[in-house]
This record gives C-alpha cells, structure tokens and sequence, in this order.
C-alpha cells in the first residue's frame, strides 16, 4: 500500500496571506490527524478528521481550520499567516478497523512564512 | 487533559551499548503508547509501541515497558548502531484519538 502523501513538500508565503495543505491517507484509512512540528513546540495537535466530520481539536486559533472530502482525503489551510506560522505540517492516517490504533505519517509541508 | 513528559532530552552513546528514554503521562485512562523515530528531514516513524493490558514488548533490539501503576512508559535499545541516530518520540492516546506526544530525545550514537 501505498504510505500517506502530503502536497505541497515545501511553500514560502508572506505574512496575511492564506495557505492551504493537502493529505492523501493510506487507502482504506478514514482519520486522518493534523500535527505541526516546530524545534521549540515538538509535536502539536491540531485537529483530527474522521467520516468528513471534525472529532477532535487542538489548542490552536480559529484561522487554523480543515476539513476532510467523502474519498478521505483532507486539506488544512491557514489564513491571515504570522511569522510563527513557519513549521513542518505532519499529517497522519489511521485505520479505525478492528481495534487498531497504529498512526502512520505522511512527509510533511514545510511551510516558512517571510 | 493529558501531558506527556520526556527524558533526557538528549543522549549521547557509544556504539553497541544500550539506551533507554523515559516517559511520563498524566491520564491513567490513556491505554496506546506509541514511539516514533524521526530521522533529519523524514517523518516520524512507528518503530513499537505497547497497549495498557501489556507490562512488555520487544521486537528485535528494541523494547517498550509500561508501569501503568506510576503512569510511565520507556523504550530501551540494545547494541546501539549509528543509524540509531535520530530523534525519538514518545505519546499517549486513548483508544487511538489525541495522541499527545512527548518533547523528543535526541539520541547520537557515537562510533
């Protein structure tokens, strides 16, 4: 099977302008989670979808939102970008089956806000 | 809510001895505890993990531990090899949903 993709690997944007990620999760997967890793802040959560529905949210402003498409599929975007903005976006696929827990990440999107 | 703490931060080795990391958490109802290892520029990757109703797990030259009753979990690698090099992290879930993971352990080992 193929592992979980994340398009773009890299972007630069300016400070108040809007961005949006994309997370492609190992077939058959149906939650997917949204992380960002900085050097200072490790691994944070930002939200989790699962059957096109948000489940569960992180401690993160309201310009940071997502949303999941019927295929599994989900985007993450960012609007009115700050400089702490800059981080690697992890996304990552888990399959609900069964009582499996195991959470596969995709590359991530290096984001750097100038 | 849950809080996972993590030591040491960082950890240096010679090659072919053993390292352990530590974690903490906070909420006995957390029952998944996953470690990841993220080498430079990768993502992180599930290297083991441990359910609550299991004390051990190993696979190969790596094990986890789990003390539910002090609430912390550790992964031990034995016969360190230098492509054991990388940041490890460890988390804590219930049944799957709100992983919260530690700060990270970087681990060098030194040829």
């Amino acid at each position: 099977k193929a592992g979980v993709t994340q398009t773009p690997r890299y972007l630069i944007k300016t400070r108040g302008q809007q961005v949006t990620l994309s997370c492609s999760p190992i077939s058959g997967h149906r939650s997917v989670s949204w992380y960002q890793q900085t050097p200072g802040q490790g691994l944070q959560f930002l939200f989790e979808y699962f059957s096109e529905t948000q489940r569960n949210k992180g401690n993160f402003p309201g310009r940071f939102s997502g949303r999941q498409f019927s295929n599994s599929r989900s985007e993450m975007n960012v609007s009115t970008l700050e400089l702490g903005d800059s981080a690697l976006y992890l996304c990552a696929s888990r399959n609900e089956q069964g009582a499996a827990y195991e959470q596969y990440f995709g590359p991530g999107t290096r984001l750097t806000v100038t | 809510g849950e809080n996972v703490e993590q030591h040491p931060s960082t950890l240096s080795v010679q090659e072919g001895d053993s390292a352990v990391i530590k974690c903490t958490y906070s909420d006995s109802a957390s029952n998944y505890f996953p470690w990841y290892k993220q080498e430079l520029g990768k993502r992180p990757q599930l290297i083991i993990d441990i359910r609550s109703n299991v004390g051990e797990k190993k696979d190969q030259r790596i094990a986890v531990t789990l003390n539910k009753t002090a609430k912390h979990f550790s992964l031990h690698i034995t016969e360190t090899q230098p492509e054991d090099s990388a940041v490890y992290f460890c988390a804590a879930t219930f049944y799957g949903q709100n992983f919260v993971f530690g700060p990270g352990t970087r681990l060098s080992v030194l040829p």
